[in-house]
């Protein structure tokens, strides 16, 4: 059990520009969440997956935002067109469906930065 | 929808017992979290109640009463290394996702 990882962990961006962020949950894991975080403020989910099926989103997501996991392992959030207000720490949490279904781990995130 | 409240600030000293409380308005009920951030860090499990009352893991304990929509997390014999923010969460009506406060910063001094 590695933990969740992410990659980058820091991304500078311009304005206009497109970002993607990578996450690799643990193993074993079939459920993966997306979730952003600013300063002062709680986590504040974005997305979930279970296995490869994006199943929720929250409309917090706009269209300018896109998340897959094609093959139910890693998972890619893009960011199109990013603006200043997208500057947050996206965090990846993941969570088994069996056991201890409740309990997610969440991957140290990538610190998005929009100049 | 949603509303999870709690404490901006708290300050404690190495040694004592501090006790950081939560409130909620949820849509359906499927149990309540906390978790511990440190600056810079990602949110780490520290428990989860479903069922009222007390849960005691160490020297952290979770409390809940759902009939008022609130829990507190216990922490005792304070350490300087329990500075972080503190957050107290709950499932989506879902039942999937969480919902987060805006978190507990906890600062402990000698």
């Amino acid at each position: 059990d590695t933990g969740v990882s992410q990659d980058p962990r820091h991304k500078i961006t311009k304005r206009g520009q497109n970002v993607t962020f990578r996450c690799d949950p643990i193993s074993e894991h079939n459920r993966l969440y997306w979730y952003r975080q600013t300063l002062g403020q709680g986590p504040e989910f974005l997305t979930y997956f279970q296995n490869e099926a994006q199943l929720e989103k929250s409309r917090l997501l706009s269209d300018r935002f896109s998340a897959e996991r094609p093959k139910g392992s890693f998972s890619t959030l893009e960011i199109q067109r990013t603006e200043q207000g997208d500057s947050a720490m996206y965090l990846c949490a993941s969570s088994s469906s069996a056991g201890r279904a409740y309990e997610q781990y969440f991957g140290p995130g990538t610190r998005l930065t929009v100049t | 929808g949603q509303n999870i409240d709690q404490p901006t600030e708290m300050t404690a000293t190495e040694g004592a017992i501090v006790q950081i409380n939560c409130t909620y308005q949820t849509s359906g009920f499927n149990g309540l979290f906390w978790y511990q951030q440190h600056a810079g860090e990602a949110p780490t499990f520290l428990s989860y109640n479903v069922l009222d009352g007390l849960e005691e893991k160490g020297r952290f304990s979770s409390f809940l009463s759902r009939s008022k929509g609130y829990s507190y997390l216990l922490l005792k014999e304070l350490q300087m290394k329990d500075s972080a923010s503190y957050l107290c969460a709950a499932f989506n009506q879902a039942g999937t996702a969480l919902i987060f406060g805006k978190g507990t910063t906890l600062s402990v001094s000698s």
